[in-house]
């Protein structure tokens, strides 16, 4: 079954202490992307990865890392969350065109006290 | 620059009363053109979408015909069911943009009453 699962599905933590939530996709795709949603802004996206060792700076990347080291694997990394961090963060995968279905995972609530 | 704009939500239905969610959209060059859906407490999954002018995307029973002329790609069906129930997204991806992001409204949520 095609799936992009992510975890954990919801965390609650506080400013500063470092966290990764992790993002993994069954499908062989190369692109790779975190979108982070909150109320009457739809979804934004964080960072994007066209392939290993590939990525790059989406719409709002402060205060993110990511990595991709392996292709199936996509971490978003808070090296020192604040709370207006706190969202609902999705990972998505697709193949490498931009006419493509994109995967989402079930989503990351994430709240940073 | 990219955007796309929805109908605010909530919008409230009974059961068989005719949908239209309203999506409109400002892109350069022609962008493809998508609906998702988020069902709670999941992730979105794309219901239909339309890669150029004219198009019609379709499916279960949801429909959107992709409107050069006046930049829309409005959702709607029929006879809606209480399993309809979700918000809604309507989104773009701007074809001259390396990252392959999806640019997205900010939703509607749909309610359908038995």
């Amino acid at each position: 079954e095609a799936q992009v699962t992510q975890n954990p599905r919801y965390l609650i933590t506080v400013t500063g202490k470092k966290l990764t939530v992790t993002c993994s996709q069954n499908m062989n795709h190369e692109y790779m992307s975190w979108y982070r949603q909150d109320p009457g802004l739809g979804l934004r996206q964080i960072y994007y990865s066209m392939n290993v060792e590939v990525t790059d700076k989406g719409d709002v990347p402060e205060g993110y890392k990511v990595s991709r080291k392996e292709k199936r694997n996509f971490p978003l990394i808070l090296e020192s969350p604040s709370p207006n961090q706190t969202s609902l963060y999705f990972c998505a995968s697709h193949e490498d065109s931009p006419n493509t279905e994109a995967f989402f995972g079930q989503g990351t609530r994430l709240t940073v006290v | 620059g990219n955007s796309v704009t929805q109908m605010e939500g909530p919008v409230t239905l009974s059961e068989e009363a005719f949908l239209t969610i309203n999506c409109t959209y400002t892109a350069t060059g022609y962008p493809s053109l998508f609906w998702y859906v988020q069902y709670p407490g999941e992730g979105l999954q794309l219901l239909l979408k339309a890669t150029k002018a004219d198009d019609k995307g379709s499916n279960k029973g949801f429909e959107a015909t992709y409107r050069k002329e006046t930049t829309s790609f409005h959702l709607e069906k029929g006879s809606v069911q209480v399993s309809d129930s979700a918000v809604y997204f309507c989104a773009l991806s701007p074809l001259m943009d390396s990252s392959y992001k999806l640019i997205f409204g900010s939703g509607t949520r749909l309610l359908v009453r038995p």
